[in-house]
Order: structure tokens, then C-alpha cells, then sequence
């Protein structure tokens, strides 16, 4: 059974500086690595997919890496905003159907 | 904004009520999915729909019935209820289940109580 765990749990830091947020998996046989930002009461909006042949994407001040065979992945932010304060999800797809098992996320504080 | 729509916002409803959530999205995707998210956990998937058809039920109670009339929308009938089944309820589509390059596209979720 696919396990995905996130550290660390709470984060907070401030504006300005850049940060990277950590999720591991413990079976390697994805399809691909999604993150997803969920601000409170809010559904998810995805930030970047990395399909398992890719090692990294990028969008804007963001930078998804995926380490495949030690089964991490990592989400990096560039000069942190108040804006950018929300939860932080990673999600893996195995098997077929779009399947998504989603870690336990990081709440991250940008403060002034 | 987000593409796809979820209705009522928020829904209380009693243990012996019926009632329905509803979902839709004018994307074009032949994929769509219903999550339940308990406070300050993950997303649990509960059904998958891939073109008009189940094809996916994680064992969810059959007091949870899900529905996809046609390709652009998705509805959860609910009858029954029990309060541990008070949760945030997320719809979601992608192009299709068999894209692996296809992300999900959440709404913002009926926040359900039942009283």
C-alpha cells in the first residue's frame, strides 16, 4: 500500500526567504508526483505535475524535483510571499484510473 | 476562479434527510472524482466516473450513491447519513483517467454537517 508522508508539518517563515517543502513515498512504481496548494476551506488548485520519466518542473517561483528510485520529491519556493500561506499537498498516482493518494501535508506561514 | 463548480457551499442536513451534492465542469474532461476531506487530514478518494462510468468505488457506505448524468456533471445523493460523515466533500475532473500527464481540477467543496 502507497504511503505518502510530508515534512515538516508546520512551517513558518519570513517573507522573503526561500524555502523547500519535503514528501516521500514508499513505492516507487508512480505514474507521476502532483502539488497542490489548499488555502483553509478552500478546495485544492494544482501547482505542478512531474510525470515519473521527468526529474523536475518549474512554474513561476516554483521548482518540483522527483527522485523516482529513493521515492522523494521536492517542492522548492523562491523568495516566499504572505500570499503563498496555505497547506501544501503532494499526491502520487499508481495504478490505473487516475488514482491519487495524497500525503499529510505542510501548513506554511509567510509572515511580514 | 475555479473551473469547476460544486453546489450548495455548505449543506446541514438531519440522519434521516435526503439530499444531493452536485458538481460540474465545462472543461471537456472525461474523467471525475469524488474526495471526502476531514479536517486537517488528506483527501480520501471515494468514487471515480471515466466516461460516464464508474470505475472506481473505495468501498464507500451505500448511503453515499454517486451519479454522472453526462459528461459535465456529477452528482452525490445522500441518504442517511451518520454525523461522522460530516467532512468537506471535493469534486474533481481531469482530461481522462487514462492520462498520466492529465492534473486534477478540484471545486471548492460542499462543507457537509449532519446534525
Amino acid at each position: 500500500k502507497q504511503e505518502v508522508t510530508q515534512i515538516p508539518a508546520a512551517l513558518s517563515v519570513p517573507e522573503g526567504e526561500n524555502l523547500v517543502l519535503n514528501c516521500s513515498f514508499t513505492d516507487s512504481a508512480i505514474y507521476n508526483l502532483q502539488w497542490f496548494r489548499q488555502d483553509p476551506g478552500k478546495g485544492l488548485t494544482s501547482l505542478l505535475l512531474i510525470q515519473s520519466s521527468q526529474r523536475e518542473q518549474t512554474s513561476g517561483r516554483l521548482n518540483a524535483s522527483l527522485d523516482k528510485s529513493s521515492g522523494r520529491s521536492t517542492l522548492y519556493i523562491a523568495a516566499s510571499q504572505p500570499g503563498d500561506s496555505a497547506t501544501y499537498l503532494c499526491a502520487v498516482q499508481t495504478g490505473t484510473a487516475s488514482k491519487l493518494t495524497f500525503g499529510t501535508g505542510t501548513r506554511l506561514q509567510v509572515t511580514l | 476562479d475555479t473551473e469547476v463548480t460544486q453546489t450548495p457551499k455548505h449543506l446541514v442536513m438531519g440522519m434521516t434527510n435526503k439530499k444531493s451534492l452536485k458538481c460540474e465542469q465545462h472543461m471537456g474532461h472525461r474523467a471525475m472524482y469524488w474526495y471526502k476531506q476531514k479536517a486537517k487530514k488528506p483527501p480520501e478518494l471515494m468514487f471515480v466516473y471515466s466516461y460516464e462510468k464508474l470505475s472506481i468505488n473505495e468501498s464507500v457506505p451505500s448511503r453515499f450513491s454517486p451519479e454522472c448524468p453526462n459528461s459535465s456533471l456529477l452528482n452525490l445523493h445522500l441518504h442517511a447519513l451518520q454525523p461522522e460523515d460530516s467532512a468537506l466533500y471535493l469534486c474533481a475532473s481531469s482530461q481522462s483517467t487514462a492520462f498520466y500527464n492529465s492534473p486534477l481540477h478540484f471545486g471548492n467543496g460542499t462543507r457537509l454537517t449532519v446534525t
